[in-house]
């Protein structure tokens, strides 16, 4: 079965630093693996995704994420956190065999200025 | 284009009673499905829908029933309110529910059993 995990609740970064907010998967074949951003009493926005080829994924307001198949890691970065990107962040991998997505716990992301 | 649409925004219920939760989207797509969230529990599958008059279970189906009469909306039927039900509940959309296809997610609806 597929599975997600977000190892970190939450992540506290300063305004210009580079962030990581980290999620490894588990799947039965090739991954397909998401990235969506939850601003406060708002619902999911995709961010980005991974389907097949480069490693280095680009995606929203700068995010880009970088999927480790010998780690099955599927790290979410960007160069120089915003105020503005203190949200709720969530890893999603596919289920192969039917429509499901599963979704990791979320992690916290604080940017402070 | 509103994208994906949600009513009502907050409910308060007692236990026992039933409502349905309102969901429509306007981008034509196949796929639709149901997820609550809770705090530390990431978002679970309810129900799921690949076109009209198709559905299957999610991760958590017991408590709520759903129907797809027509490719724009997807309401999820509470049938006896329970305190357990108490969550945030988002409704979402893809193209067609494919592998690749990222899902369109709706503002969401506060439902508070008593």
């Amino acid at each position: 079965a597929q599975s997600v995990a977000q190892p970190e609740d939450q992540v506290n970064v300063a305004e210009g630093n580079p962030l990581t907010v980290k999620c490894t998967y588990s799947v039965s074949g090739n991954p397909y693996l998401f990235w969506y951003v939850q601003y406060p009493n708002r619902g999911l926005q995709f961010l980005l995704k991974y389907i097949t080829g480069d490693n280095l994924v680009k995606g929203s307001y700068g995010f880009e994420a970088e999927f480790n198949k010998s780690q099955t890691s599927f790290h979410l970065k960007k160069p120089s956190a915003l105020v503005s990107d203190s949200a709720l962040y969530f890893c999603a991998v596919r289920d192969i065999g039917g429509f499901k997505t599963i979704f990791g716990a979320g992690t916290r992301l604080f940017v402070k200025a | 284009n509103a994208g994906v649409t949600q009513t009502p925004k907050f409910q308060v219920l007692k236990t026992g009673q039933s409502m349905t939760l309102q969901c429509a989207q306007d981008m034509n797509h196949e796929y639709m499905s149901w997820y609550r969230q809770d705090p530390g529990m990431g978002l679970r599958l309810i129900h799921y829908s690949v076109g009209a008059g198709i559905t299957d279970q999610g991760e958590v189906p017991n408590g709520y029933n759903v129907s797809r009469s027509t490719t724009e909306d997807f309401p999820l039927r509470l049938l006896s309110a329970a305190p357990s039900q108490t969550s945030v509940y988002f409704c979402a959309s893809s193209y067609k529910g494919q592998l690749t296809d990222e899902q369109f997610f709706g503002p969401g609806t506060r439902l508070t059993v008593l």
